[in-house]
Formats: C-alpha cells, sequence, structure tokens
C-alpha cells in the first residue's frame, strides 16, 4: 500500500538555525499536507500543497510539492523554542474505500535555546 | 466553542472495564475520524464516517465500538482492553471522506489500559 517515508526522525538544533525536513513516496500524489504536533495536543494543519512544484509559505515555514509528485520538502527558518513538536506530512490514500490521509511517522525537532 | 473536542483528556481503564471516548465538532464537517497513535508508529487510521454512516473499518477489534449518532458527535466505545491498546485517540474530522483538504484534529484522548 501507499506508505510515507520522511527524514530526518528526529532533529535536535540550536535556535535561530534554519530546518530543512522532507517526505518521499513510491507512489505519487495529488495532495501533500504538512501537520504540526505539539507535545499532548493533536496535530495542526500548517500548509496544503495542490500542484506539483507549488512553493506555499506560511510565515517562517516554506513547503513544496516535488515536480516528480512523489515528495514535498519543508522548511523552518531561524527557529525558535516553540517549533519545538512532532511534524508529519499527509496525503490522500487512494487505496482507501471513501479516501483518507495516510500520515508519515514524523520527524521530531528540539530547539535548543 | 469551536474546533473539535475530545473528552476525556486522560483516562486509565482496567482491562475488564467498559468506557467511552466523546468527540464533538462545531465545524460543520460531513466526515469524522478515529485515529490511533502510538509510540514511533505513523497515525493508524481505525474508522471513518461520513454523514453518520461508517464508511471504513480498518480491521479494527471488535473490543472498538464506534458510534456517530449525528454530524457533530462521535463515541469510541471501548471494553476489554488490552495493555498494548494504550495510546494517543485522536478524532479528526473534514469537510469530505476525502480529507484532500485536511483534517481538523482534536486534542486527544490519552488512554492507559493496566
Amino acid at each position: 500500500g501507499q506508505q510515507l517515508n520522511q527524514s530526518p526522525q528526529s532533529m535536535f538544533i540550536q535556535e535561530g538555525e534554519d530546518v530543512s525536513m522532507n517526505c518521499t513516496s513510491s507512489s505519487i500524489f495529488n495532495t501533500w499536507l504538512w501537520y504540526k504536533q505539539d507535545p499532548g495536543e493533536g496535530p495542526v494543519l500548517l500548509i496544503a500543497l495542490y500542484k506539483a512544484g507549488e512553493l506555499t509559505s506560511n510565515g517562517r515555514l516554506t513547503a513544496q510539492f516535488g515536480i516528480t509528485r512523489k515528495d514535498s520538502f519543508l522548511n523552518i527558518s531561524a527557529s525558535i523554542p516553540s517549533d519545538v513538536g512532532i511534524y508529519f506530512c499527509a496525503g490522500p490514500n487512494y487505496g482507501g474505500s471513501q479516501g483518507n490521509l495516510i500520515f508519515g511517522k514524523g520527524t521530531k525537532l528540539s530547539v535548543k535555546p | 466553542e469551536t474546533g473539535v473536542t475530545q473528552t476525556p483528556r486522560h483516562l486509565v481503564m482496567g482491562m475488564t472495564n467498559k468506557k467511552s471516548l466523546k468527540c464533538e465538532q462545531h465545524l460543520g464537517h460531513n466526515a469524522m475520524y478515529w485515529y490511533k497513535q502510538s509510540a514511533k508508529k505513523p497515525l493508524e487510521l481505525m474508522f471513518v464516517y461520513s454523514l453518520e454512516e461508517r464508511v471504513e473499518n480498518n480491521s479494527v477489534p471488535s473490543r472498538f465500538s464506534p458510534e456517530c449518532p449525528n454530524s457533530s458527535h462521535l463515541f469510541l466505545h471501548l471494553h476489554t482492553l488490552q495493555p498494548e491498546d494504550s495510546a494517543l485517540y485522536l478524532c479528526a474530522s473534514s469537510h469530505s471522506p476525502g480529507g484532500g483538504y485536511g483534517y481538523t484534529f482534536g486534542s486527544g484522548t490519552r488512554l492507559t489500559v493496566v
């Protein structure tokens, strides 16, 4: 079935550094979603991408929909302590009977002040 | 109140207990979901409801029983659970079952089975 592979699994960075993470699949996706999960909370949608090559920003966050439609990237510029959390990529699971989202395992980000 | 609200936030139950998790959304969404989140595993879809009708049961054991009495409420009834069922249970909703425009998640119920 469809799977999303996220890397890296975890990152430990200094406050102020830029962060890059990615998500890849062996299948083509028509939509890529990036979520952030704060400790003890549910995931919150950060950015949605709907077109190959699309580059979308949300504040210090920028995400790109890969040209091959099999990958997506999320960048965070000038990280701050509140960026700590787990970042998930997600995409529609076309194999599901009614369609639903599948999620990567997440990238856990730790920021040292 | 807006968004997706889950209660309780934390639940500890014995293996012979019966308990229920509750989810409520005030977003006017037509689809609701239960996900299980265990440590070091991807989010696992359990159930999908579209317009109060169950449209997917992702091979979930019968000790988990969902109920969707209306488009705003979703329950997960639990009985005779196992310790490996301990996890964060997340409820989500979306405009349509496809989820292409993203889900709105609740804060989850942290379940511990002892």
